[in-house]
C-alpha cells in the first residue's frame, strides 16, 4: 500500500540558511500534520491543513511557514535556521474516512552546522 | 489537555505476551484514547484506538477500563519488531486531531 512521502530524507544546512521539506500524503487523504523531533525527545505537533487550509497550529517558530498545495502535498518553509532546528521532522496524513488515524511517514532529518 | 502517564520502560520476553498500561485520570467522555508506536529511526506508526469499548485489531488488543481512566494496550505474542516506545495519547476528537506525544514506555524484547 502506498505510504507517505517525504523529501529529502537527509539535509544538512548552514546556520541562517532557508529549508524546504516535502510531503506527499497517501493517495485520497486530505490532512496533512507536520511534527518535529528534536533529539532524545518526543514528537512535537508544529501544524496542520485540511483541505489546503491551515487547520490548527503548535509550537511552529515565526521563522517556519507552511502550506498544502491543490495536489494535497505540502511544503514546510524553514528560514534563518538555527543550531536547535536539528531534528527529525514527520509529516502523517490522514483521510476523510478516519480522520483520527494519523499515517506517519519516515521523517527528514535535518542538521543545521 | 487531559494528561496520560506511562511507565518509563518495560521488558517483555519473545513470544510472551505484553501489558502496557497508561493511567488517564482526567480523561473527559469525548476523549478517545489512541496508540501509537515508534520504533527505532522510524516515524510513528498507529497501533490501535477506542472510546469505551475493547478493541481488538491485528496488531493488539486495546483493554479500557469501566471508568475510562486507565486502559492497557495488549501485545498478544512479542516478537523482536514490537521493540519500540508505546504512546498512549488522548484525542478529544473535536475536529482537532493533533497528536501531543507524552513521554511513552519504551519496550525491549528479549530473545
Amino acid at each position: 500500500a502506498a505510504g507517505v512521502i517525504q523529501s529529502p530524507r537527509h539535509l544538512i544546512k548552514e546556520k541562517r540558511e532557508t529549508a524546504t521539506l516535502k510531503c506527499y500524503p497517501i493517495p485520497r487523504h486530505d490532512t496533512v500534520y507536520w511534527y518535529q523531533q528534536g533529539p532524545g525527545q518526543d514528537p512535537q505537533f508544529l501544524i496542520s491543513f485540511y483541505e489546503k487550509m491551515q487547520s490548527d497550529k503548535g509550537s511552529i517558530p515565526d521563522r517556519f511557514s507552511a502550506q498544502q498545495f491543490s495536489d494535497y502535498h505540502s511544503e514546510l518553509n524553514m528560514s534563518s535556521l538555527e543550531l536547535g532546528d536539528s531534528a527529525l521532522y514527520f509529516c502523517a496524513s490522514s483521510s476523510p474516512g478516519e480522520p483520527e488515524t494519523q499515517y506517519f511517514g519516515p521523517g527528514t532529518r535535518l542538521l543545521v552546522l | 489537555d487531559a494528561k496520560t502517564t506511562q511507565p518509563n520502560s518495560m521488558e517483555s520476553n519473545e513470544e510472551e505476551p505484553v501489558h502496557l498500561p497508561c493511567n488517564h485520570s482526567t480523561i473527559s467522555g469525548t476523549d478517545y484514547i489512541h496508540w501509537y508506536r515508534q520504533l527505532p529511526s522510524q516515524g510513528p506508526e498507529y497501533v490501535i484506538h477506542g472510546l469505551t469499548s475493547n478493541v481488538n485489531n491485528r496488531m493488539a488488543s486495546l483493554a479500557i477500563a469501566e471508568d475510562r481512566k486507565s486502559s492497557t494496550l495488549i501485545l498478544h505474542r512479542a516478537t523482536l519488531r514490537d521493540a519500540a516506545v508505546y504512546y498512549c495519547i488522548l484525542d478529544s476528537g473535536a475536529g482537532s486531531y493533533q497528536l501531543t506525544f507524552g513521554k511513552g514506555t519504551k519496550l525491549s524484547v528479549i530473545p
